[in-house]
């Protein structure tokens, strides 16, 4: 069935590092992923998506890895700064309009 | 507006109330999505409109909850017999693409609506 999880709950890392939150996914038919960033107390925000014929696609600082062979999804947030502490959430579509979302990875981010 | 509108912000009913809460999607969105987001746990989708449209409410949990947009943009999500289940932040998003995902794939969230039932 549609199930989308993540590996990490929780990640910390050094401000300047690279950072790298990782993604599971089910459901062999979805054919476009999205990642999402949640700040407290807001709604979550888009940061990129990529649809299951490419394998990378790179943003500002972002890159997302997919590899439909192990069903495995990544974020990649490069220089990681202190505005990029949050909840991030990998979330599929199976080509209709409901987007399923995992239950999120917290990413610390240490001065 | 620039963003999605959602209120009220904060909720609190007592077990057994009815409450409602309001979305105001982005101008020109015919895509309009209600979730539901437990602490520390994903958005769960409940339901989903195009334009007045509602074309799946696979995801409510019960027949207590009931969601509307009777002229296309504004939606409401109802709530009868609150139970402290129910306590949770409900978030409604909009998107401009009619399948809510093929073509740009954003959805825009609101803020969120925290309901807390005591």
């Amino acid at each position: 069935g549609e199930s989308v999880g993540l590996h990490l709950p929780t990640l910390s890392v050094q401000e300047g590092d690279n950072s790298i939150i990782n993604c599971a996914y089910s459901n062999s038919a979805s054919d476009y992923f999205i990642w999402y960033k949640q700040e407290s107390g807001k709604g979550p925000q888009f940061i990129i998506d990529i649809r299951s014929n490419m394998d990378k696609r790179q943003g500002q600082r972002v890159t997302v890895l997919l590899n439909k062979t192990v069903k495995h999804l990544s974020l990649q947030i490069a220089a990681t700064q202190p505005g990029d502490s949050a909840v991030y959430f990998c979330a599929e579509n199976t080509g209709g309009f409901k987007t399923i979302f995992g239950a999120g990875t917290r990413l610390f981010v240490k001065a | 507006g620039a963003g999605v509108s959602q209120s009220p912000r904060y909720k609190v009913a007592k077990r057994g109330q009815d409450v409602a809460l309001r979305c105001d999607p982005i101008s020109g969105h015919v895509s309009l999505f209600w979730y539901q987001q437990a602490l520390g746990q994903g958005p769960e989708f409940l339901t989903y409109f195009q334009n007045e449209a509602q074309l799946d409410k696979s995801g409510l949990p019960s027949d207590r909850f009931f969601a509307e947009r009777p002229e296309g943009s504004v939606s409401t999500l109802k709530i009868q017999r609150t139970q402290q289940e129910d306590s949770a932040v409900y978030l409604c998003a909009s998107s401009l693409a009619t399948s809510g995902g093929a073509n740009t794939g954003e959805l825009f969230f609101g803020e969120g609506s925290r309901l807390t039932v005591l």
